[in-house]
């Protein structure tokens, strides 16, 4: 099975630029998690959907950022304009859970797909 | 007091050493936790799930202190291949999708 697959892997913009990061989820999985990781900041969870709905975005860091997701199978993050403090690497992750935890770490595992390296210079 | 706290490391230590991470959460109500490997420009992989007090999978064991809210994880005949950066992992409380990622302690197994 084909795993969470994200695009571009690499992305090297200049300041004011507008980036668009893709996802497409594990077939079936009804959970998709945008995460941005820094050395400074760690694995820090952006905005998670559920069907399709945003379920919270408090971790959004600014208006500059949005994300979408119009099918099951798509979602996009976009920054607009970017700033050099933007550079991360941005994981895109998809789980099939609902909200019950499987100690074999089963259907609730979040599975995570290769991350967008961002540089905005 | 962050919300999760792991050593950094980095721990170095031999092939066949036995080596433990801990890590501790703000949390009390956190029901379920995790363990997540990482390796070099990698994503985070699943490593193991930690619910009541402990789990165990073949050379990794984890345990969970709810009275001092920390979790554990042990690494027994460490391989080379062991070599990357685990991660603790703890739900929000109420919000099992929202997961908060320790900093990770780095593990370097040597020969």
């Amino acid at each position: 099975d084909a795993g969470v697959i994200q695009s571009p892997r690499h992305e090297v913009t200049e300041m004011g630029q507008e980036v668009t990061l893709r996802c497409k989820p594990i077939s079936g999985h009804d959970y998709l998690f945008w995460y941005r990781q820094t050395m400074m900041r760690g694995l820090e969870l952006l905005i998670y959907f559920n069907n399709n709905v945003p379920i919270d975005d408090s971790g959004m860091p600014e208006d500059r950022f949005s994300a979408k997701m119009p099918n099951a199978s798509f979602s996009t993050l976009k920054i607009q304009p970017s700033e050099p403090r933007d550079s991360a690497v941005y994981f895109c992750a998809s789980s099939d859970g609902m909200g019950r935890f499987t100690s074999g770490g089963g259907r609730d595992t979040q599975y995570f797909g290769p991350g967008t390296r961002l540089t905005v210079l | 007091r962050k919300e999760v706290e792991q050593d950094p490391g980095p721990f170095n230590v031999p092939e066949g050493a036995t080596v433990a991470f801990n890590c501790t959460y703000s949390n009390s109500a956190s029901q379920s936790f995790f363990w997540y490997r990482q390796d070099c420009r990698k994503e985070p992989k699943l490593l193991m799930s930690v619910y009541s007090s402990g789990n165990e999978d073949g050379r990794f064991t984890a345990q969970l202190n709810r009275a001092s809210q920390y979790i554990s994880l042990l690494i027994r005949d460490s391989k080379l291949s062991d070599s990357a950066t685990y991660l603790c992992v703890v739900p929000i409380s109420g919000g099992y999708n929202k997961l908060i990622f320790g900093a990770g302690t780095r593990l370097a197994v040597h020969p």
